[in-house]
This record gives C-alpha cells, structure tokens and sequence, in this order.
C-alpha cells in the first residue's frame, strides 16, 4: 500500500514571496504519478499540477514547479510570487500506474498567503 | 458543462437513519469514486467504480454501500447513520489513461453531519 505524508499542517507566507511545500511517499511501485490539488475555501478540489514518474524533468505550471526526487521518494511544490487566491489547502496525492486511476492523498498543508 | 455534481450540498442526519446522495458527471467517464474528508486526514477512498455495473471497496467502506446503475451516476448509501460518519464527502470522475495519470474531476462535495 502506498502512503503520502505531508508534515507541514499549516504554513504562511507574505504576498509576493516564494513557499515550498512537502510531500514524501512510500510506495513499492516504480511507475506511478504524483499530484498536488489545490481546496480553496469554496471546497472545490482543483487540480494544480502533475509529475509522471518516469520524466527526470520536474513539472511547472506558471507560478507552480515542483522538485521531484524519485530516490528520496520526496514530492514538493514551489509557488513563486504568490498571490491572495492561492490561500487554499494543497493536498499532495499518489497515484499507481494501473491502478484504476485511484488516489491516494496525504493530509494537506493549509497555506494562507498575508497581505 | 456542469462536470460533476453532487446532491444534496449539506444534510444532517439523525443516528440510525438512512440517505442517498447522489453523483452525476457529464464527461463519459469510465470511472467515478466516493472519498470523504475529515480534519487531519486529507481524503480518503470509500467505494469506487471503473465502468457501469461494477463496484469496488476503496480504503473506508464499511457502513457504506454504492451502485452504478448508469454510467453517468454513482450513488452512496448510508443505510443506517452514525456520528463517525459525519463528514465532508466528494464524488470524483476520471477517464482511462491507458495506465493512469489523468486528471480526477471533483464534484463541489456534500457536508454531512450525524447526529
């Protein structure tokens, strides 16, 4: 079974500055992908951004990248210049290569960015 | 395009009691899944379905049940109620991946609480 710790339940950050994320996971598969989802307040679970396994190159998506270390099994994400809208949880996710699309999901981070 | 949609959006039940709640996505997607969400411990699988007609037990199933009479619905019962079933609950869809890394799509989530 696979298992996705995220060991920061809160952090804060100023408007503009950068702030990582962490997410470790332990899994016996080596063919899998990892996620980060981001829950504003509304609820809504949206996706951020997405790492195949089997790519060296860390993912980006504008503001988000990522640092993918596959030997550390160690997952986190960089949100650079942030900004008011992404207060929100992020939730670190683990899914396995043929494995019916299933989620496995860590217990979040709760980031408020400070005007 | 509606994507996915849950209903009701909150429900308070007594203890013994018994709902439906009821998800509806519109993408033709193979498959949909039942998590719920609980403070400090992000989200976790109760039932899942890969295709119309079949079901499957995710991480949490006990005192729950599901069908997927259609393709685009999928149900979640709670036959008789309890408090540790007070809880956020989201519905999510996903197509095939040829092996998987696509994205889930979230329904807005149902607040239940137990009484």
């Amino acid at each position: 079974a696979q298992t996705v710790t995220q060991s920061q339940p809160e952090m804060s950050v100023q408007e503009a500055e950068t702030v990582t994320l962490s997410c470790t996971y332990d899994t016996s598969e080596n063919n899998y992908y990892l996620f980060w989802y981001k829950q504003p307040p509304s609820r809504q679970m949206i996706l951020v951004i997405r790492q195949e396994a089997y790519k060296q190159q860390n993912a980006t998506e504008n503001r988000f990248s990522v640092n993918f270390q596959k030997a550390a099994k160690s997952f986190s994400l960089k949100i650079s210049d942030s900004q008011l809208g992404d207060t929100a949880m992020y939730f670190c996710a683990f899914m396995k290569n043929f494995g019916n699309e299933k989620l496995t999901f860590g217990t979040g981070t709760r980031l408020t960015i400070i005007p | 395009n509606a994507g996915v949609t849950q209903t009701p959006k909150f429900r308070v039940l007594k203890t013994g009691q018994s709902m439906t709640l009821l998800c509806a996505q519109d993408m033709n997607h193979e498959y949909m899944y039942w998590y719920r969400q609980d403070p400090g411990m992000g989200l976790r699988l109760i039932h899942y379905s890969v295709g119309e007609g079949t079901t499957a037990k995710g991480e949490v199933p006990d005192g729950y049940n599901v069908s997927r009479l259609k393709k685009q619905n999928f149900l979640l019962g709670l036959e008789s109620a309890a408090p540790s079933q007070t809880s956020v609950y989201f519905c999510a869809s996903s197509t095939y991946g040829g092996g998987g890394g696509t994205e889930a799509f979230f329904g807005q989530g149902t607040r239940l609480t137990v009484v």
